[in-house]
């Protein structure tokens, strides 16, 4: 089956630093790939969508300049946290999906510790 | 706008039991409906879907889900609870758009004893 990689899986920073995370589509082409954010036993919030090629479209509430989307080619989109806090620590989860079939793939998910 | 409810936050069952986790949903026009499991620390597995068609679904791992139109509900089953399946699971709806965007319910935590 189709395979979306994040990457890291886990990382643990600093207060104050910037952490990427990516999300890379393995055997397919992704236009429009969602970032979700996961607190522990909670359900997924949708972050924002991202748009191969353009900006991303962000959800309300959510900070565009904390949480910066690129999506530059059709398998990756990365999730840039700028300037995290304790507060941003959570467990982030991205989907992708297939440009032909229009199924939806989740990546394994990324584990956020901001110190 | 859609949205989709899990009036459970735990389900217990028995191993060998049947089991069932709940859930309903709220949607303008034809619901697409899905079911998905998270085990700890992990992604989502997908395990069914409702599009169209019949109105039983059977998905991964033996699992099958109900769709009543009448009761607008989405019910996720399986005949026979495993130990392994314990984990979280989620229901979702599209949304109205064209995005593919899901909308999530709140998660059961499924715990099937020995």
């Amino acid at each position: 089956g189709a395979v979306v990689s994040q990457h890291p899986s886990r990382v643990i920073c600093k207060s104050g630093t910037s952490v990427k995370i990516e999300c890379r589509s393995l055997d397919f082409q992704a236009t429009t790939m969602f970032w979700y954010r996961q607190f522990p036993k909670q359900s997924l919030m949708l972050m924002a969508t991202s748009n191969e090629g353009s900006k991303a479209t962000y959800e309300q509430g959510v900070e565009k300049d904390k949480f910066l989307i690129n999506h530059a080619s059709l398998t990756l989109s990365t999730l840039t946290v700028t300037s995290a806090h304790p507060e941003d620590s959570s467990f982030y989860i991205c989907s992708a999906k297939d440009r032909v079939a229009g199924e939806l793939f989740f990546g394994e998910g990324s584990r956020l510790t901001v110190l | 706008a859609q949205s989709v409810a899990q009036p459970e936050d735990q389900v217990n069952v028995a191993e060998g039991n049947p089991l069932t986790v709940k859930c309903t949903y709220s949607v303008s026009g034809n619901p697409y409906l899905f079911w998905y499991v998270q085990y700890p620390n992990r992604g989502l597995q997908f395990l069914l879907k409702y599009i169209t068609g019949d109105n039983l679904v059977k998905g991964s791992y033996g699992f099958e889900a109900e769709f009543n139109k009448s009761q607008t509900s989405f019910h996720l089953k399986k005949p026979s609870a495993l130990v392994s399946d314990s984990a979280l699971y989620f229901c979702a709806v599209r949304d109205g758009s064209n995005t593919g965007k899901l909308i999530f319910g709140q998660g059961t935590t499924l715990q099937v004893k020995p």
